[in-house]
């Protein structure tokens, strides 16, 4: 099956500084993907759309200047939240559909678990 | 009212036995329908996806929709302790943006 990747997995940083996390398509090319949040005990909610050679698309209440994504190539897009606070701690999925979906599935990476002190 | 809305759960079934989770969606318009498997602090695992009315079986999975009904179920048959996670639905019109429920959690008793 497809498979997405992301790194790092989990990552601490202080109050007010950026984070990046990238998610990789490490077999295929993946000229959209998508980024999840997931706070403790819920569910998955998108938060935006990585569009290759455009401007990603955000989910309404999604915050594009605080949630920058950039899509660089067919197999790599990053999400960097920018000057973090506590409530943006988090567990944070991408995922990308294989080349060849007959429908909508998606294949979702490891997740990368931010916490923010 | 939600969009999806799966039973509350938590779910314990003894090993062996049929686990059945269910799931309802409220817009009528939706037309692919999936399951995900999630282990604690793990990223979410396709499991089964279904676009017709039906069964669609995949080994001990089984998934049934019924869009009259707004509904769609997952069955495990012989479950497993390895089975133990959270199950999520996940519905969609005709494109990628996937709504989640918030998920059943299924505990198989060895």
């Amino acid at each position: 099956g497809a498979v997405v990747s992301q790194h790092p997995s989990w990552v601490i940083c202080k109050s007010g500084t950026s984070v990046k996390i990238e998610c990789r398509s490490l077999d295929f090319q993946a000229t959209t993907m998508f980024w999840y949040r997931q706070f403790p005990k819920q569910s998955l909610m998108l938060m935006a759309t990585s569009n290759e050679g455009s401007k990603a698309t955000y989910e309404q209440g999604v915050e594009k200047d605080k949630f920058l994504i950039n899509h660089a190539s067919l197999t790599l897009s990053t999400l960097t939240v920018t000057s973090a606070h506590p409530e943006d701690s988090s567990f944070y999925i991408c995922s990308a559909p294989p080349q060849g979906a007959r429908g909508f599935e998606q294949y979702f990476g490891p997740g990368t678990r931010l916490t923010v002190t | 009212q939600k969009e999806v809305e799966q039973n509350s759960g938590p779910l314990s079934v003894p090993e062996g036995a049929i686990a059945s989770l269910n799931c309802t969606y409220s817009d009528r318009g939706s037309q692919s329908f999936f399951w995900y498997r999630q282990y604690s602090g793990k990223s979410p695992e396709l499991i089964m996806f279904i676009y017709s009315n039906g069964d669609k079986e995949d080994g001990r999975f089984t998934a049934q929709l019924n869009k009259a009904s707004q509904y769609v179920s997952l069955l495990i048959r012989d479950s497993q302790p390895s089975d133990s996670a959270t199950y999520l639905c996940a519905v969609t019109r005709n494109d990628y943006k996937l709504s989640f429920g918030a998920g059943t959690t299924v505990t198989v008793r060895a």
